[in-house]
């Protein structure tokens, strides 16, 4: 089982759709959680750090369930600029990378 | 330097040739990583060093790959005796803590031909 997991997508959706992406991680003990973004040949950017008590940033939510080992991002009225690979990265003794959940926003 | 700095951002060479990749990370940080990034693939990692500790090398795919890193400064990948599937770019990243979130470089595109 990969450590981190995360449905490859794409997703495709409309400018001012809500989408959710979910990520599981296999570690319980792992420490730190984030969300990062990436542009096409570009290196990955932080997007927001992902706290227990869930926690919102504009019109990105993330959240984390421990119980159940996974991490979610939620993006209210999706941009086109929100067009991008959406990364979980999960630290446990090192950051581990999930392979990204690319989404497009169309017009 | 404000951010990670990565040289040279773009290295081709020819097969059987070693390169060295360089990575500058942020001043004070004591976590520094490396990954490779194949075309349309996700990060694999490569190795991380965290302060005077020994580095974590589990990720180096074989023995023609080592990186070394001089205290919480400079690292460098090399890479012997290059392959055309070690073409691919090399990302650097940096944390000011183990648990903190990373900060990378804008990555070595390497070019085996």
């Amino acid at each position: 089982r990969k450590e981190v997991e995360q449905d490859p997508g794409p997703f495709n959706v409309p400018e001012g759709a809500t989408v959710a992406f979910n990520c599981t991680y296999s570690n319980s003990a792992s420490q730190s959680f984030f969300w990062y973004r990436q542009d096409c040949r570009k290196e990955p950017k932080l997007l927001m750090s992902v706290y227990s008590s869930g926690n919102e940033d504009g019109r990105f939510t993330a959240q984390l369930n421990r119980a159940s080992q996974y991490i979610s991002l939620l993006i209210r009225d999706s941009k086109l600029s929100d067009s991008a690979t959406y990364l979980c990265v999960v630290n446990t003794d090192k950051l581990i990378f999930g392979t990204g959940t690319r989404l497009q926003v169309f017009p | 330097g404000a951010g990670v700095s990565q040289s040279p951002s773009n290295k081709v060479t020819e097969k059987g040739k070693d390169v060295e990749l360089r990575c500058d990370p942020i001043s004070g940080h004591t976590a520094l990583y490396w990954y490779r990034q194949r075309l349309g693939q996700g990060l694999e990692f490569l190795i991380y060093f965290q302060g005077n500790s020994a580095p974590d090398k589990s990720g180096l795919p074989s023995d023609r790959f080592s990186a070394e890193r001089t205290g919480e400064s400079v690292s460098t990948l090399t890479i012997q005796r290059t392959q055309q599937e070690d073409s691919a770019v090399y990302l650097c990243a940096s944390t000011y803590r183990r648990e903190s979130e990373a900060f990378f470089g804008q990555g070595t595109r390497l070019t085996v031909v």
